[in-house]
């Protein structure tokens, strides 16, 4: 089985500073890694996701996470963050390989970013 | 439409009543998802389509649940005696069927409140 474990459930920070949202995972087997960001009464959108090769992910609104297999980690980060980036965001695995009924994603319980002005 | 669709946006029923949540994926994608979030448990699977088949109903918290999917399409999620812990917001997802390395797209989600 794959849990994910997001460490920090609140993360305030100011305009323009750079954000690191912590994301670990538990896996037996290879997993595919994602991000996505949950806008006030939306449902999610994808903001990467890591599925081999580099290991430096970089995805939309100028995020990107580094795939660490070592640490188990997914790590999201921004060098500087504006006021709109205030959301939830979700880290998630899902099994590598299979679709389907194996194919369900696991999330972690999500992190609030905070961008005060 | 360009992206999932779900109707209800809201809901509002009373403990015991039953409801029906619809899920309109993306055309053409073959695999749909419901999954349900809520305060306690977090984003948690619920049900897996491929086409009308449901392979998958692990995540199914109990028989009070049932899903189905028509013309590989629109799914309803229906939730009968509804309890005041049913109350979250409960989202679909597709994706083209095709393998694990691809992108699930989400729908706004539909919010369940019990009273």
């Amino acid at each position: 089985a794959q849990s994910v474990t997001q460490l920090d459930s609140q993360v305030p920070v100011f305009e323009e500073a750079p954000v690191e949202l912590r994301c670990n995972y538990s896996s037996s087997v290879s997993v595919y890694l994602f991000w996505y960001v949950q806008y006030p009464n939306q449902g999610l959108q994808l903001l990467l996701k890591y599925l081999s090769g580099s290991t430096l992910v970089k995805g939309i609104n100028g995020f990107e996470a580094e795939f660490n297999k070592s640490q188990t980690s997914f790590h999201l980060r921004k060098p500087s963050v504006h006021i709109s980036d205030t959301a939830e965001y979700f880290c998630a695995v899902r099994r590598a390989g299979y679709g389907g009924s194996q194919g369900n994603l696991i999330f972690g319980k999500g992190t609030k970013l905070s961008v005060k002005p | 439409g360009a992206g999932v669709s779900q109707s209800p946006s809201n809901k509002v029923t009373e403990k015991g009543k039953d409801v029906e949540l619809r899920c309109d994926p993306i055309s053409g994608h073959t695999a749909l998802y419901w999954y349900r979030q809520s305060l306690g448990q977090g984003l948690e699977f619920l049900i897996y389509f491929q086409g009308n088949s449901a392979p998958d109903k692990s995540g199914l918290p109990s028989d009070r649940f049932s899903a189905e999917r028509t013309g590989g399409s629109v799914s309803t999620l229906t939730i009968q005696r509804t309890q005041q812990e049913d109350s979250a917001v409960y989202l679909c997802a597709s994706s083209l069927g095709q393998g694990a390395r691809e992108t699930q797209y989400f729908g706004p989600g539909t919010r369940l409140l019990v009273l």
